[in-house]
């Protein structure tokens, strides 16, 4: 069964520490893996990516896949209070007919001033 | 240019109860999918509508049902409510097997008394 893991899955750091979080998959017809952040309700959309060992930044974040291993890790660096929120991947399995984004539990971080 | 939007936000629903939610999703997108997510976990995919057809479906029993209409709108329809079915449910629109972001709404969370 496909399947889409977190660690950790809980996670209470200070400002302007650096963390990482990982995520492992395994999921037939992996097309691209996905990073989101959820704040209150809606997840917002921070990373797509679909090759391995080309990182993406944006800011702070980063992102990277080595789809040999089937993980991937986002990097949050110099972190602050606004950083709080549960992080969430997310493997896209595509078929002809469709394509379906399997998630992760999340990682719940937390910044503290 | 208005996201995804999704009605009610709130709702309660007795036991036994059937309940009906609505998505519109981002302009210029043409799918649709559904995503249950309890307390705690990550978003649990239920089913994607695209065409007016339902393409792929989750783990979720029959009385979880969907119907998209030519307008490329979506409802999610669940009867018998159980307790468990308290959630917030969550749509995202995409462009099918475009391989790029999925947008979320709000969502609606749903309290089973």
């Amino acid at each position: 069964e496909d399947k889409v893991v977190q660690s950790p899955l809980s996670l209470v750091v200070h400002e302007g520490d650096t963390v990482t979080l990982n995520c492992s998959y395994e999921v037939t017809n992996f097309r691209s893996l996905l990073w989101y952040k959820q704040e209150k309700k809606a997840p917002t959309f921070l990373f797509m990516l679909t090759s391995s060992g080309i990182e993406k930044k944006s800011g702070r974040l980063s992102s990277i896949l080595d789809k040999k291993e089937l993980f991937s890790i986002l990097n949050i660096t110099a972190t602050q209070t606004g950083d709080s929120a549960i992080y969430l991947c997310a493997a896209r399995e595509e078929k002809t007919s469709y394509d379906k984004v399997i998630f992760g539990p999340g990682t719940s971080l937390s910044v503290i001033p | 240019d208005a996201g995804v939007t999704q009605s009610p936000t709130h709702l309660i629903k007795t036991r036994g109860q059937q309940v009906t939610l609505r998505c519109s999703p981002k302009s210029g997108h043409d799918t649709v999918s559904w995503y249950q997510q309890a307390l705690g976990q990550g978003p649990q995919f239920i089913f994607q509508y695209y065409e007016e057809e339902e393409r792929q479906r989750g783990n979720f029993p029959d009385r979880f049902s969907g119907h998209q209409f030519p307008n490329y709108s979506s409802e999610l329809n669940v009867n018998a409510l159980l307790l468990g079915d308290s959630a917030l449910y969550l749509c995202a629109s995409s462009l099918l097997l475009m391989n790029t972001e999925a947008f979320f709404g709000q969502g609606t969370r749903l309290t089973v008394v």
